[in-house]
């Protein structure tokens, strides 16, 4: 079972837009993280974001964090055709060390 | 330094056959995870190991299931009578509490094919 939920599941853009992912959890959690998948394989990983913290950057990374909604968005800007991927949430919930993934937002940027 | 390794890259075996999966962590990181990913899913936890202990099983989905890490180091993945539904990408992980508190680095998986 995921705990997560990634909205929306498929996501098609012009390069140099902006691109927005959301992820929904059920549980309270201890951080909450953003991974990258290409092709299907390894997961890269983007930004960890704490419980008590609702804002960070990394780059053209964005990601916000409302634990009363128990939510998370991911933006990114300034998209490029590399940005063509899978992306996914994952949290810890607190008195565990595993990761719980959502399904995953596929995004392509066309160029 | 290195990241985790995984190998083999791909497996293809006969259902009822035995597999071994390994996984190679970032040296120095005392944690490692297990995870499989099915075709069009997120990855699902299947193993946890702190050291040379299995932290947490509660992943594994059968007996068929089992997983080792001897020396605390590299770690064994060991399917047995495999089955087709077996078949997935199966993704290690680790990390270091002190280091880089809470974040897993992944390895590039192991796709394995149950015929």
């Amino acid at each position: 079972s995921q705990q997560g939920e990634e909205d929306p599941q498929a996501l098609s853009i012009q390069e140099g837009e902006n691109a927005t992912m959301n992820c929904s959890y059920k549980t309270s959690i201890n951080n909450l993280q953003w991974y990258r998948q290409n092709s299907g394989r390894g997961l890269v990983h983007l930004i960890l974001i704490r419980s008590n913290e609702r804002e960070k950057h990394s780059g053209r990374l964005r990601v916000t964090l409302d634990t009363s909604k128990k939510s998370s968005s991911l933006l990114i800007t300034a998209s490029r055709a590399a940005d063509t991927a899978s992306y996914f949430c994952a949290t810890d919930f607190q008195g565990a060390q595993k990761l719980v993934f959502g399904q995953g937002t596929r995004l392509t940027i066309n160029p | 330094g290195a990241g985790v390794s995984q190998t083999p890259s791909n497996k293809v075996t006969e259902k009822g056959k035995y597999v071994e999966l390994r996984c190679d962590p970032i040296s120095g990181h005392t944690a490692l995870y297990w995870y499989r990913q099915s075709l069009g899913q997120g990855p699902e936890f299947l193993i946890y190991f702190q050291g040379t202990g299995a932290a947490d099983d509660s992943g594994l989905p059968n007996d068929r299931f089992f997983a080792v890490r001897p020396e605390g180091s590299v770690s064994t993945l060991k399917i047995q009578r495999t089955e087709r539904g077996d078949s997935a990408v199966y993704l290690c992980a680790s990390s270091s509490r002190r280091l880089a508190r809470d974040t897993q680095y992944f390895g590039p998986g192991t796709r394995l094919t149950v015929l």
